[in-house]
């Protein structure tokens, strides 16, 4: 099956700074790239997604950038807000079977 | 529009005990699916319904878990007896349709102990 690892587990960013995660994936067959933020005691809620067929895409002050040869993708966020503080975990799908990374805790520092 | 709605938020029951979690998709949403959260990790595939058919249920530890899904709508989620490892957050997502990836959205979850 698909298996996806991301880092950093952990990751302190000074308010204004730049934020990056990045995931590999194992499965070539993947095809779509979606990055999930959990705060606390809530589900996961989508907050950029990316196919195959694209290599970046950008909403506002998040990016999502793949590259399908390494079969790697990273998550930018730029100009980092405290209520970006949370948990991300980006996922790798073949079909609908969503295989997530164990996340990153985000904080970041006023 | 409301989003995924799942009860009870918290649950807190002595192991060999019977628990079960319900879960409302988002009206409209024929696929659902059933996902247990471990502490620090990303969420797992449990169970995936299509309407009232369970179409994947090779993650469902069918020994103490079972599922219904019995007009295609509401879902409930059972664990009979319940073990310590089960404790974690028990979460249940709804999407439009399951081919093509689309966007699965997330209630926000169970969280059982198991003392």
């Amino acid at each position: 099956g698909e298996n996806v690892e991301q880092h950093p587990s952990t990751l302190s960013v000074q308010e204004g700074d730049s934020a990056v995660i990045k995931c590999t994936y194992s499965d070539s067959a993947s095809n779509y790239f979606p990055w999930y933020k959990q705060e606390l005691g809530k589900g996961p809620q989508l907050i950029i997604d990316i196919r195959s067929n694209v290599g970046e895409k950008k909403d506002q002050r998040i990016a999502v950038t793949l590259n399908k040869t390494a079969k790697h993708f990273s998550l930018h966020i730029t100009e980092t807000q405290p209520e970006d503080s949370a948990v991300y975990f980006c996922a790798a799908s073949r079909d609908y079977k969503l295989s997530f990374g164990a996340g990153t805790t985000v904080t970041v520092r006023a | 529009e409301a989003g995924v709605v799942q009860s009870p938020r918290y649950k807190i029951i002595e192991k060999k005990q019977p628990v079960a979690f319900w879960c409302n998709p988002i009206s409209g949403h024929n696929t659902l699916y059933w996902y247990l959260q471990n502490l620090g990790q990303g969420p797992e595939l449990l169970i995936r319904y299509e309407n009232e058919e369970a179409v994947d249920d090779s993650q469902l530890p069918k020994d103490r878990f079972s599922a219904e899904r019995l007009k295609g709508v509401d879902s409930t989620l059972k664990i009979q007896p319940a073990e310590l490892g089960d404790s974690a957050v028990y979460l249940c997502a709804s999407s439009f349709a399951s081919g093509g990836n689309n966007e699965q959205f997330f209630g926000p979850g169970t969280r059982l102990t198991v003392l």
